[in-house]
């Protein structure tokens, strides 16, 4: 496998279910990033790790639980969530935070998620 | 004030025109600027950086900043079918932080 993977790439979950997106890069980036992509609605950053740390969190609810074990691999943990969390969730990564000089980001093919 | 701004389309044009992307920006002191396309049902992906005023060419994408006036432009080029997709705007450096910040991104239509 190449680039950034995740999966799985479709999701329908109830409000009260727990579900996992998971994340996998094979470039060997140091940075990894969880987007939510909404109809109308620029990319909105949602979290950023660097070599595992939590950089950033940009006032996500709680209900949203990122994880990052390892360099290669992200999480997100989804609880008790709400019809209007329905979105495309992107997972990017990149050599360095934000993309380092380049501004580049290696986005996978998003999880599409729907909240009944 | 949105931060990066986008007229979300459709623009159309017929095949080999020159389809004009605009994109305004908030912040004066933002530094990098990149353009990210991204075909439907699939992930953005970079297609341009400019950091500059003046034009970058690659093949047939021209990038254009303005920095004064705070708007980057992408001109395609012989516009081909294979172009329809959204175009997304990326600027770095807003508000002295690293962050990327997206337009909501134009939606491209290049008809036979």
């Amino acid at each position: 496998e190449t680039g950034v993977t995740q999966t799985p790439r479709h999701l329908v979950m109830g409000m009260t279910n727990k579900k996992s997106l998971k994340c996998e890069q094979h470039l060997g980036h140091n940075a990894m990033y969880w987007y939510k992509q909404s109809a109308k609605k620029p990319l909105e950053l949602m979290f950023v790790y660097s070599l595992e740390e939590r950089v950033e969190n940009n006032s996500v609810p709680s209900r949203f639980s990122p994880e990052c074990p390892n360099s290669s691999h992200l999480f997100l943990h989804l609880h008790t969530l709400q019809p209007e969390d329905s979105a495309l969730y992107l997972c990017a990564s990149s050599q360095d935070s934000h993309g380092g000089r380049t501004g580049e980001l290696f986005f996978g093919e998003g999880s599409r998620l729907t909240v009944l | 004030q949105k931060e990066v701004e986008q007229n979300s389309g459709p623009l159309s044009v017929p095949e080999g025109a020159i389809a004009s992307l605009n994109c305004t920006y908030s912040d004066r002191v933002s530094q990098s600027f990149f353009w990210y396309r991204q075909y439907s049902g699939k992930s953005p992906e970079l297609i341009m950086s400019i950091y500059s005023n003046g034009d970058k060419e690659d093949g047939r994408f021209t990038a254009q900043l303005n920095k004064a006036s705070q708007y980057v432009s992408l001109l395609i080029r012989d516009s081909q079918p294979s172009d329809s997709a959204t175009y997304l705007c990326a600027v770095m450096g807003t508000y002295n932080t690293d962050k990327l910040i997206f337009g909501t991104g134009t939606r491209l239509q290049v008809f036979p």
